[in-house]
């Protein structure tokens, strides 16, 4: 099974922008991969924040953004603020959309 | 409201079964694909299971399979997961999640499945 990688932590700056990225085993990350974002905060469930490489929920905060860079995918957040310090997961697809793997994770710390 | 709600969770042996179940509330149950995702304690998702609209096609994640099996009741709005030989590795917090085909977008609150002697 694919294995999926993220950065296991990253630090910003209130106000600051950061990229998170996503990167596959099996090669380059493409839209065909539908890449999701998701965050998840201590004790609480998973919110999905982006879906299909860059689309937005009604609930996603404008500063969240994601694109596809260098082969992987990216979530970037533009004015970080300190209520994004949480626990944030790429899942891609495979298989035609059947089978999905999770990342390992990127915790955002915004100090 | 727009709802899912997990239950089942519980402390059981190794080698054991356990049956969770999640309701559906708010939506069309029967028009979406539906899924369940795990999270050991202090780590990370993983994707466990996922199942068709009308219960035709499911797919596990290649250390359950065998294991355990997704299945619904469109009657009753309720998504399960049947899991059997429980290994302590199966220890964490079950979600259950609409989607995929269409966006993943709505999580249950989780219930936590406990594999211990």
């Amino acid at each position: 099974q694919a294995v999926v990688t993220q950065e296991p932590s990253l630090t910003v700056s209130p106000g600051g922008t950061v990229t998170l990225t996503c990167g596959s085993s099996t090669g380059a990350v493409t839209s065909g991969h539908y890449p999701y974002w998701l965050q998840q905060k201590p004790g609480q469930a998973p919110r999905t924040l982006i879906y299909d490489t860059g689309n937005k929920l009604s609930w996603t905060p404008a500063r969240f953004s994601g694109s596809l860079l260098g082969g992987k995918a990216a979530l970037t957040l533009s004015g970080a603020q300190t209520e994004d310090e949480a626990e944030y997961y790429c899942l891609l697809s495979y298989s035609g959309a059947r089978l999905w793997v999770f990342g390992g994770g990127t915790k955002l710390t915004v100090l | 409201e727009v709802l899912l709600v997990e239950s089942g969770g519980d402390l059981v042996q190794p080698g054991g079964s356990l049956r969770l179940s999640c309701a559906a509330s708010g939506f069309t149950f029967s028009d979406f694909w539906l899924s369940w995702v795990r999270q050991a304690p202090g780590k990370g998702l993983e994707w466990v299971a996922n199942i068709k609209q009308d219960g035709s096609e499911k797919y596990y994640v290649d250390s359950v399979k065998g294991r355990f099996t997704i299945s619904r009741d469109n009657a009753k709005n309720s998504l399960y997961l049947q899991m059997n030989s429980l290994r302590a590795e199966d220890t964490g917090v079950y979600y259950c999640a609409r989607g995929p085909f269409t966006v993943i977008d709505l999580w249950g609150q989780g219930t936590l499945v406990t594999v211990s002697s």
